[in-house]
This record gives structure tokens, sequence and C-alpha cells, in this order.
């Protein structure tokens, strides 16, 4: 079955303790991207990459790291969560090419509460 | 600055009856739209989109319209369902990058 798959779904952790949110998918997409979900925000980008070893920053990309070593994962890190990461959190996939645009698959979500 | 906005949180409708979800985009460079369906404790799921060099496309119960001039979009769904119950987002992509930017999402509630 396609799809994209985050772990875990849900977390609780403490301010400064480095935590990291796996997505893998089994689609073999170029284009990978992480989002969260804040009430009256929607979903705010936080960052992207276009294929393997490439990565750029979103429209919320402080506090956050990422890495793409790997085409099927792209994992999210947290170096130093603080209270103002507490959100949920989608990792998304799609498809690559200049010039097409291809609607991105979305996994379950994390829900990430940093006390 | 929201660049996609969807000003009502929530709409309720009847089943049987159409619903019309509303978003207004200000950056007259989106080139693609798109709406999902989001349920609870699920991620969103691609429910139909739209380029901009059309203005409507429709796809069984789900009809999306583009009005370029008025920066404005809207999904129908006809006739709605109660499976239709769930929050949807409009999304504008911003640029070559593949990048979506979305709205805040109204919640439809389809009363049996």
């Amino acid at each position: 079955e396609a799809q994209v798959t985050q772990n875990p779904r849900y977390l609780i952790t403490v301010t400064g303790k480095k935590l990291t949110v796996t997505c893998s998918q089994n689609m073999n997409h170029e284009y990978m991207s992480w989002y969260r979900q804040d009430p009256g925000l929607g979903l705010r980008q936080i960052y992207y990459s276009m294929n393997v070893e490439v990565t750029d920053k979103g429209d919320v990309p402080e506090g956050y790291k990422v890495s793409r070593k790997e085409k099927r994962n792209f994992p999210l890190i947290l170096e130093s969560p603080s209270p103002n990461q507490t959100s949920l959190y989608f990792c998304a996939s799609s498809p690559y090419r200049t010039g097409f645009t291809y609607e991105q698959y979305f996994g379950p979500g994390t829900r990430l509460t940093v006390t | 600055d929201q660049q996609v906005k969807q000003n009502s949180p929530s709409l309720s409708v009847q089943e049987g009856r159409i619903s019309i979800l509303n978003c207004d985009y200000t950056n007259s460079m989106f080139d693609y739209f798109l709406w999902y369906k989001k349920y609870p404790a699920e991620g969103p799921t691609f429910l139909i989109s739209i380029s901009s060099i059309k203005d409507k496309n429709e796809d069984g119960r789900f009809t999306v319209f583009l009005n370029k001039s008025a920066k404005h979009l809207s999904l129908h769904i006809v006739p709605s369902q109660p499976g239709d119950s769930a929050v949807y987002f409009c999304a504008a992509r911003g640029g070559a990058t593949n990048k979506l930017i979305f709205g805040t999402g109204t919640l439809l509630a389809v009363q049996p």
C-alpha cells in the first residue's frame, strides 16, 4: 500500500530534550516536506526537500533541522524543543518534476507536546 | 500575512443539499490550487485541484470554481453526504518548488 508513515504518532517531552520524528514514504517520491498545524493558522511549511541531499527552509524553520540521506526518509529533528513547538506535525511527499504540479500525500500526523 | 484565506471557520448543511466552501488568495502568481479534506486523527487527503488556466474542474460530486479576477475559488459538493463532514483546506502552489500555502481550514458538518 502506497503510504507516508510517521513515528511516533504521539509524543510528550520536556523542554530541551532532543527528539526526532521519523517520516518514510514507499512511493519513490522525490519531494518531501514537513508542516505544522496550529489552530487558526492552517498548515505551515517547516522544511522541504526536492531530492536526496537537497533541503531548504519553508516558512517556519526556526528550531528545526532535517536531513535527506535516503530518498524514502525525511526525519524532523528538534535539537532543543520549546513549548512553542507544541503542535501537530505532518510529513508529506510527492513526485517532483519541473513544470509539473503533483498533489502531496500526507502522513497521519504526530501530536507533539513540549512541557 | 495570510496569503490564502478561508474566512468561514465552519459550515453546516443538510444532507442532500449543496455545500459551498470558499477561499480567497492575495498572490496573483499562484498558478495551481488544491483542496484537501481532513478527518480527525488523520492526515489531509487530496480531493480536487485546478490550474490557473481553467475556471472549473469537476470530479463526481465535487466541483472547484476559480475566479482569477476576484482571486477567489470555491468548492461545491453536491449532494452533500454525512461522510463529507471534515475540515477542508484550500491550498495554492507558490512557485516552482512545489510549495503549498494552505488556508486555515473550514469545518464542514453535514447533518443527516
